[in-house]
């Protein structure tokens, strides 16, 4: 069944307003990714994060790993039209080989 | 340019005609992997290959079949597809460090419907 579930499954926002995805797992997670796929598009690499408790930042974007490498979570601040797409997160679970990918959230920016 | 190529990106078959999907990438990447994407269920994975001739099992194989002979050709096999494979495909490729995991780069995706 699936191993890694996202929250919430859509998400509407007004342009400017913030936007957040959480992302757990069933069990520990030796590290977690974050893609973001545009409609109609293949999924393109954010962010990888290794750490316990890492939180790394690109811009407008915040990601975070949680202290036991079972959750994650993306921030958006201020969104844009152009951050429009599905955000997933992925890991691997048991070993760096087989991959489990989060169900997605799909974030749509009124302009 | 780096890049991950499938074909065919459109695909219309019969139940149980045998088909395969191509998927090549030009970064010498050893990590090779097929992804099945459906709506609510995000993407699952269906085999990975971790060099040539290494290959396993994802977490939907079933009714799948692939090769790995050489580094940067990964197709995907459906000996005799079903409806119930009809759905969006990703191939996706890496490197493969030692002790972590590296992030993937997607081709365009195959859009498949088994009539």
């Amino acid at each position: 069944g699936q191993q890694v579930m996202q929250i919430p499954q859509y998400q509407h926002v007004q342009e400017g307003e913030d936007f957040t995805t959480y992302c757990n797992s069933s069990t520990t997670l030796s590290n977690i990714q974050w893609y973001k796929q545009r409609p109609g598009g293949h999924p393109v690499f954010l962010i990888q994060l290794v750490k316990s408790g890492e939180v790394k930042k690109q811009k407008r974007l915040t990601f975070q790993f949680g202290e036991a490498k079972k959750n994650s979570s993306l921030h958006i601040t201020a969104t844009q039209t152009t951050d429009v797409g599905t955000y997933f997160c992925a890991g691997p679970l048991y070993n760096f080989n087989k991959f489990y990918f989060g169900s997605g959230t799909k974030l749509n920016v009124k302009p | 340019e780096a890049q991950v190529t499938q074909n065919p990106r459109y695909l219309i078959t019969v139940t149980g005609k045998k088909l395969t999907v191509t998927c090549s990438q030009n970064m010498n990447h050893e990590y090779m992997s097929w992804y099945r994407q459906d709506p609510g269920l995000g993407l699952r994975q269906i085999y990975y290959s971790m060099n040539v001739e290494v290959t396993d099992k994802g977490d939907v194989p079933e009714g799948y079949k692939v090769s790995r002979k050489e580094k940067r050709n990964f197709p995907l096999i459906l000996e005799s597809p079903s409806p119930n494979q009809t759905s969006l495909y990703f191939c996706a490729s890496s490197f493969v460090p030692s002790g972590s995991s590296y992030e993937q780069y997607f081709g365009p995706g195959t859009r498949l419907t088994v009539t």
